[in-house]
Formats: C-alpha cells, sequence, structure tokens
C-alpha cells in the first residue's frame, strides 16, 4: 500500500496570509490526525478527523482549523499566519487501534 | 494531560555498541508508540507497543503499562540509527491524539 502523502512539502509565506495544507492517508484508513513540529515545542497535536468529524482537539488557536473529505483526504488550514506558525506539520493516518503512521510532512516558512 | 518523559535526552555511541532509551509517562494509556525521525523530518514507525514485549531485527521494546514505562533496545548500533528517538502515548484508542516526548538524540560514531 503507498504510505501518507502531503502536498506541498515545502512552503513559504508571509504574515497575514494564509495557507492550505493536504494530505491523503493509507487506503482504508478513515482517520487523520495533524502535528505540528517546531523547535521549542516539539511535537504538538492540533486535531484528529473520523469519517468526515473532528473527534479530538489539541490546544491550539481558532486560526487552526480543518476538514476531511468523504475519501478521507483531509486538509488543514491555518489563516492570518504568524511567525511563530513556522513549523514541520505532520499529518497520520491510522485504521483502528493499530496506531498512527506518519506522511513526510510540509514544512512552513512564515516570513 | 498525560506527561511524558524520555531519558536521556543525548546520547553517543560508537558504532556496535548497544543501547537502550526509556520512556515514562504519567497516567494508564492504551496507546504508545516508537518513532525514528530521519533526517528529513518524516516519523519512521518502530513500534506500536502499548504493553508487552516486541522484536523487529535488531530493535526491541518492552512496555510494563502497570508501572508506567517503556523501554526501547537498540543492538550493535550502526550509523545509520543515529537520528531523534520519540516515545508517543494516547489513552483514547488506537487513533487519539498522541502525546510526545521530546525525544533522545541518537549519534553512531563510526
Amino acid at each position: 500500500k503507498a504510505g501518507v502523502t502531503q502536498t506541498p512539502r515545502y512552503l513559504i509565506k508571509t504574515r497575514g496570509q494564509q495557507v492550505t495544507l493536504s494530505c491523503s492517508p493509507i487506503s482504508g484508513h478513515r482517520s487523520v490526525s495533524w502535528y505540528q513540529q517546531t523547535p521549542g515545542q516539539g511535537l504538538q497535536f492540533l486535531f484528529e478527523y473520523f469519517s468526515e468529524t473532528q473527534r479530538n482537539k489539541g490546544n491550539f488557536p481558532g486560526r487552526f482549523s480543518g476538514r476531511q473529505f468523504s475519501n478521507s483526504r483531509s486538509e488543514m488550514n491555518v489563516s492570518t499566519l504568524e511567525l511563530g506558525d513556522s513549523a514541520l506539520y505532520l499529518c497520520a493516518s491510522s485504521p483502528a487501534s493499530r496506531g498512527q503512521f506518519f506522511g513526510p510532512g510540509t514544512r512552513l516558512t512564515v516570513l | 494531560g498525560i506527561q511524558v518523559e524520555q531519558s536521556p535526552p543525548d546520547l553517543i555511541l560508537q558504532e556496535g555498541a548497544n543501547s537502550t532509551l526509556r520512556c515514562n509517562f504519567s497516567d494508564s494509556v492504551n496507546n504508545l508508540q516508537w518513532f525514528h525521525q530521519n533526517p528529513w523530518g518524516q516519523l519512521i514507525n518502530l513500534f506500536y507497543i502499548p504493553s508487552g514485549t516486541k522484536q523487529n531485527g535488531r530493535l526491541s521494546a518492552t512496555t510494563v503499562a502497570t508501572e508506567r514505562y517503556s523501554l526501547l533496545y537498540i543492538s550493535s548500533s550502526q550509523t545509520t540509527d543515529s537520528g531523534v528517538y520519540f516515545c508517543a502515548v494516547g489513552s483514547g484508542g488506537g487513533a487519539d491524539g498522541l502525546t510526545f516526548g521530546k525525544g533522545t538524540h541518537l549519534i553512531i560514531q563510526p
């Protein structure tokens, strides 16, 4: 099976812009989770979607949002970008109760 | 929320050495995973091990859920084992949001 794919792999934006990142899960996986990795805060959970519904949410401001489509593909959006949003954004998909499988990530730089 | 502590934070070893990485967690979990982050940032699954012992080649892991810790063993280290190793736990099932430790940065010298 193909692994989790994320697009784009690299992105440069300026403060105040918005960005949309995409994630395609492993075929058959219905749960998709998003994480942010920064040098200062480490890896932090953003949110998790299952069957197009957000089931869990981490402690991030409302500028961070996501959605999941009927084919399980997911997008996350960050509005009004801040310098501190520069990070590696990782998507993971999961079958039931067997752990999470991560994609290669999108490296976002905010100037 | 659950707290995850990994030790040691840094480890430098010679090729061929063995190592033990530890992960302590503060509450009951039903999901525990070990990952290796490659230089490009991708998290590579090593083990899904909420309890018990598993082995995969030179790597093995043990989780003692009642005592809230997990150990990752790497035997006969190779330079390609270098990188950051993360322990991550979840309490709501396999698909719940994971809480990550800060990682162990392992350097294997030739």
